[in-house]
């Protein structure tokens, strides 16, 4: 079974740093690209950024670029999503997603980790 | 970037209607058009890709259709556990942006 296992709900205060893990199994790893989404509280999804493990070539959102740093280790089939210095504004559950791409108009995502919820707050 | 924009934002409907969801991409894609629901607590699950290709074990009552700009998603007939919010997201270039979301409720 395909799977992506986010890491656990974390509660930070503004300016810390962070770094949440998406483990991927049950699929070669390094074959497919794995996007990270935003949803705010209450909110729609935000589409971040994308990363392919195999050789760490990433692509931003021009709205997170320079934001967030999205990093992958393929010996351990995991990606990640880092902060430098949160703001109570990155409060929001994150979701991975693995691209899935048969060709054409086939591109899609598919599937989501469960989500982490980041909590920023003083 | 592409804006995509759902139709309506939210609607009420009863078990058995036959419902319909837009998403209007701002420019030409193709059929390049995923549909993603999700239910609260949630992480999105994909139904529908490529406008009209119904993803694994979705039940038949899911469709899609479209092309260009224009997209549908249509729920033949209603059940208890399609309450959710439906997502429509644009495939065809980077950034792979979402509609802002229709909450289908219970009338």
């Amino acid at each position: 079974e395909v799977q992506l296992v986010q890491s656990g709900a974390e509660v930070k205060k503004p300016g810390e740093s962070l770094k949440i893990s998406c483990k991927g199994s049950g699929y070669s790893f390094s074959s497919y690209w794995i996007a990270w989404v935003r949803q705010m509280p209450g909110k729609g999804l935000e589409w971040m950024g994308i990363i392919y493990p195999s050789d760490s070539d990433t692509r931003y959102s021009p709205s997170f670029q320079g934001q967030v740093t999205i990093s992958a280790d393929k010996s351990i089939t995991t990606a990640y999503l880092q902060w430098s210095s949160l703001k109570a504004s990155d409060t929001a559950i994150y979701y991975c997603a693995r691209r899935v791409s048969d060709g054409g108009s086939g591109l899609r995502f598919d599937p989501w980790g469960q989500g982490t919820l980041v909590t920023v707050s003083s | 970037d592409i804006q995509m924009t759902q139709s309506p934002s939210s609607l009420s409907a009863s078990v058995g209607d036959r419902v319909t969801i837009t998403c209007r991409a701002s420019q030409t894609i193709s059929s390049y058009l995923n549909w993603y629901q999700q239910k609260p607590g949630k992480a999105p699950v994909l139904l529908i890709y490529a406008a009209s290709v119904l993803q694994n074990g979705v039940p038949s009552r899911f469709s899609g259709s479209g092309s260009g700009t224009d997209f549908t998603l249509t729920i033949s007939s209603l059940q208890l556990e399609d309450f959710a919010t439906y997502y429509c997201q644009q495939s065809y270039s980077t950034p792979r942006t979402f509609g802002q979301g229709t909450t289908v409720e219970i009338k």
